[in-house]
């Protein structure tokens, strides 16, 4: 079965350093991915998302990630990270043989000190 | 515009009540779909439509839940004689198309609690 593990349940940095959440997935064809941001007290929200080409992938807010095929990889990262980026984090998958699901980490609460 | 809303925002039930949760995708979007997220856990599909059709229900964990899109917008998960493993945020989620990899936007989600 297809799967998505988050390695880091917590992490919990100061202002301006740098973060890098790990994401793999168990699924051998092509496949989707996306960082999706919960920020308490609200929803889920897209933070970016990959199908093809360009392996590193810009999203908002000064996040990317790279999708690394031979290592099922798709970390997120962030450069310096602020305050306001104190959230939850899930990585997700949407196979083509299953297009419409979403496989969901189970996510990482990330906590930035002033 | 107006995201994906979902009512009742909170819901508390007793074991063996009925309950009925809504979702009111963004106006437009063929695709809605249910997830149950146990606390601290990840999102867990439980079914898909498209329009009004129920293409896949593979996640629903039992006969007690029951969803329903009749008119191809609004929709309602009903859960039968809840149980305590029930309580979860169930959240709904909308997407324009029909294709894979369609970003799918997210309501704020019902939380229920299974007493």
């Amino acid at each position: 079965a297809q799967s998505v593990s988050q390695h880091n349940h917590h992490v919990i940095l100061s202002e301006a350093a740098s973060l890098e959440l790990g994401c793999n997935y168990s699924y051998g064809g092509t496949v989707n991915l996306f960082w999706y941001v919960q920020y308490p007290g609200q929803h889920l929200q897209l933070l970016l998302k990959y199908f093809s080409g360009d392996p590193l992938v810009k999203g908002i807010k000064g996040f990317e990630a790279e999708f690394i095929k031979s290592k099922f990889s798709f970390n997120l990262r962030k450069p310096s990270v602020q305050w306001s980026d104190t959230a939850e984090y899930f990585c997700a998958v949407n196979a083509p043989d299953s297009s419409y699901k979403l496989i969901f980490g189970s996510g990482t609460r990330l906590l930035v000190r002033p | 515009g107006a995201g994906v809303s979902q009512s009742p925002r909170y819901k508390v039930a007793k074991r063996g009540q009925d309950v009925a949760l809504r979702c009111d995708p963004i106006s437009g979007h063929v695709s809605l779909f249910w997830y149950q997220q146990a606390l601290g856990q990840g999102p867990e599909f439980l079914t898909y439509f498209q329009n009004e059709a129920q293409l896949d229900k593979s996640g629903l964990p039992s006969d007690r839940f029951f969803a329903e899109r009749p008119e191809g917008s609004v929709s309602t998960l009903k859960i039968q004689r809840t149980q305590q493993e029930d309580s979860a945020v169930y959240l709904c989620a909308s997407s324009r198309g029909l294709a894979g990899g369609e970003t799918q936007y997210f309501g704020p989600g019902t939380r229920l609690l299974v007493l």
